[in-house]
């Protein structure tokens, strides 16, 4: 079965310090992953994707197929980081459709 | 940009009712897609459509219908609200084509109280 978990419901840390939101799938074939953020009061949007190997607002994420994950990772947090983050998993040959995980809500303190 | 409209931002209802929530985008994109987003659940997928009069299941589609009789317009449809239906209901669209058709452009949400 096609599955996204993020263990995570909330994940708080100190400005400046590293960030690691947590990404385990179960997939059979080739996935495609993806990480989408929710800003408050802003609509879901794509952060990044793991097939574009791009750094966007100095978050990355490498797929481990080995150990089926796509952990999103940050070197410095910041205040402005803090929002819902979801894990999404595209499988091949579907309809387009995405699998989400629970989300983890990321909150940066001051 | 992609540009997704949801009808309503805050909708309340009654027990019993049937509830009509619009969606419409305006980049002539293939599929479309009604999310619930519950605390905890993650964004769960209730029905989408991958062309004009054509739709699918998803996880939960229990209590849920859904109408695209226009490309642009996908309505989720709630026969006979329940106070268990009470959420934020988030509709997606992609192009379905090409490298980035996969990618999800989604509306601002609908969030509906059923009393």
């Amino acid at each position: 079965a096609q599955r996204v978990t993020q263990p995570e419901k909330l994940l708080s840390v100190f400005k400046g310090a590293p960030v690691e939101l947590k990404c385990n799938y179960s997939y059979s074939g080739s996935p495609e992953l993806f990480w989408y953020v929710q800003y408050s009061r802003q609509r879901l949007q794509l952060l990044l994707r793991h097939i574009s190997r791009e750094s966007i607002k100095g978050f990355t994420a490498d797929l481990n197929k080995g150990e089926t994950s796509f952990h999103l990772k940050k070197p410095f947090a910041q205040e402005e980081d803090s929002a819902m983050y979801y894990c999404a998993l595209s499988g091949s040959g579907n309809t387009g459709k995405l699998i989400f995980g629970q989300g983890t809500t990321l909150q940066v303190k001051p | 940009d992609v540009k997704v409209t949801q009808s309503s931002r805050y909708l309340v209802k009654r027990t019993g009712e049937k509830v009509f929530l619009e969606c419409v985008q305006d980049m002539d994109h293939e599929n479309m897609f009604w999310y619930r987003q519950d605390p905890g659940l993650g964004l769960r997928l209730i029905y989408f459509s991958y062309d004009v009069k054509m739709k699918e299941k998803g996880d939960i589609p229990e209590g849920y219908s859904v109408s695209r009789e226009k490309k642009e317009r996908f309505s989720l449809i709630l026969e006979s609200a329940s106070t268990n239906q009470t959420s934020m209901y988030l509709c997606a669209t992609s192009s379905g084509a090409g490298v980035k058709g996969v990618i999800q452009y989604f509306g601002a949400g609908t969030r509906l109280s059923v009393l």
